[in-house]
């Protein structure tokens, strides 16, 4: 599995658009990205999920540039709930049954 | 939205009893998975399950671990012989052939005491 660095932390402000890079140098040409947010106590949601340009959805947006080695989760106009921790993963969408190997995610905490 | 439902929410076991995690994935769901999460740690793959058979398990899921879908709907995970470190929240997920999206329930967080 192509390994992926993310920041640790970012701090945010309500009403703010909020952009978390991953980077996957190692992308596989089978490999999509998946990105998931995990609330404390809760299990992982899925979010979004792509494999090159631009992917959106009524959460968020993920922008891949042609390369894929990274990846940027786009979170318009954030609020008080979205503090949570996002996870970007990487491995082949074609097979349902594989399983998901999570790293350290990003805390996002979204202020006042 | 369709959900997968875990239970109980919150388990208190002695150490070395078994405990016995219950989980009911979404009813058109092929793919049924066990992860933990220690308290601050990363969330960890345990099991997937798939046409009533272990498709693939980590160096975790040892031989204290078992699953089973005793009925259509169940999905349980069993843990023999409890320890102190076995202290998780364990997460039950659950996906459809082809969508790599998948769906997790709120887990049960398990304490040995």
């Amino acid at each position: 599995l192509a390994k992926t660095t993310q920041p640790i932390s970012m701090d945010s402000y309500e009403g703010q658009e909020v952009n978390i890079t991953c980077s996957h140098n190692n992308i596989a040409t089978n490999d999509y990205i998946t990105w998931y947010q995990q609330f404390p106590s809760q299990g992982p949601r899925f979010i979004i999920q792509g494999y090159k340009t631009k992917v959106t959805n009524e959460v968020a947006s993920l922008f891949i540039p042609a390369d894929r080695k990274s990846s940027t989760l786009s979170l318009p106009r954030v609020s008080l709930s979205d503090t949570a921790v996002y996870y970007c993963l990487v491995g082949d969408g074609r097979n349902a049954g594989n399983m998901l190997t999570f790293g350290g995610g990003t805390r996002l905490m979204v202020k006042p | 939205e369709p959900e997968v439902t875990q239970t109980p929410s919150h388990q208190v076991t002695q150490m070395g009893q078994e405990v016995i995690l219950r989980c009911v994935p979404i009813s058109n769901h092929l793919y049924f998975y066990w992860y933990r999460q220690i308290l601050g740690q990363k969330v960890e793959f345990l099991v997937s399950f798939y046409n009533n058979e272990i498709s693939e398990k980590s160096e975790i899921f040892d031989d204290q671990f078992s699953v089973e879908r005793p009925d259509g709907s169940n999905f349980t995970l069993k843990i023999r012989s409890t320890k102190l470190e076995d202290s998780a929240m364990y997460f039950c997920a659950s996906s459809w052939t082809g969508e790599y999206g998948y769906t997790f329930g709120s887990g049960t967080r398990l304490t040995v005491v």
